[in-house]
């Protein structure tokens, strides 16, 4: 069966500090992959999507990049955090075949910028 | 462009009443959908889908809902709330073909309370 695993599940980081997230499939190969933020009462915010190695696409601009350096594993980093940049940060999987239906979500890590 | 509308950021329930939970969505392309629910500092959970076939769908935890093309809806509906239901639901369009396939475009959720 298919698993992700998102680490770590808690963060506090310093203003200005660097970030890393990484999230890990397995069980699957070729997966979509993304990176959503919930920021409270904003709902959920696609940052980055991924349709294979090297490929991300931004949906929208900000501090944050995303790397994709093997087909299972999804890299979520900042160079220097905001205080903005505190939130609850989901990665999700979707399969490539059977018509992409639904993504399939990690348990989140929740980053405070202090 | 797809999107979603969630009426109502916040309901609330008595133990044993009817859950609605509505959403509206907009897709130039016929839709597959989705309910999410999520608890506390935890990742989402699929409760249900609609993709094609049978418009009335039957998710985990006795919930259901039905999509209707003439309303553009997706409302999510349990006859008989319990405590354990408390959480935020999130619902869900993507598209079933063209550009952007399988991208998943949420609405901001609602917060289900459940009164005892």
């Amino acid at each position: 069966s298919q698993t992700i695993h998102q680490w770590p599940a808690t963060l506090v980081q310093p203003v200005g500090s660097p970030l890393s997230l990484e999230c890990t499939v397995e069980g699957t190969s070729n997966p979509n992959l993304y990176w959503y933020r919930q920021a409270a009462g904003r709902g959920l915010q696609l940052l980055f999507y991924s349709v294979g190695i090297g490929q991300i696409s931004s949906e929208v601009p900000q501090n944050l990049s995303a790397s994709r350096p093997q087909d299972r594993q999804f890299i979520l980093s900042s160079k220097k955090l905001l205080l903005s940049d505190s939130g609850f940060y989901l990665c999700a999987w979707q399969s490539r075949t059977g018509g992409h239906t639904e993504a399939f979500f990690g348990q989140g890590t929740r980053l405070t910028v202090v | 462009a797809q999107s979603v509308t969630q009426l109502g950021s916040h309901v609330s329930v008595s133990e044993g009443a009817l859950v609605l939970l509505r959403c509206n969505y907009s897709s130039s392309v016929p839709p597959y959908l989705f309910w999410y629910v999520q608890y506390p500092n935890q990742g989402l959970q699929l409760l249900l889908k609609y993709t094609t076939g049978a418009t009335l769908v039957k998710g985990i935890n006795g919930f259901e809902a039905e999509f209707k093309k003439s309303e553009t809806s997706f409302h999510l509906t349990k006859p008989s709330a319990h405590m354990s239901d408390a959480a935020e639901y999130f619902c869900a369009v993507t598209r079933s073909r063209g550009s952007t396939l399988g991208r998943l475009y949420f609405g901001r959720g609602t917060q289900l309370t459940v009164w005892p």
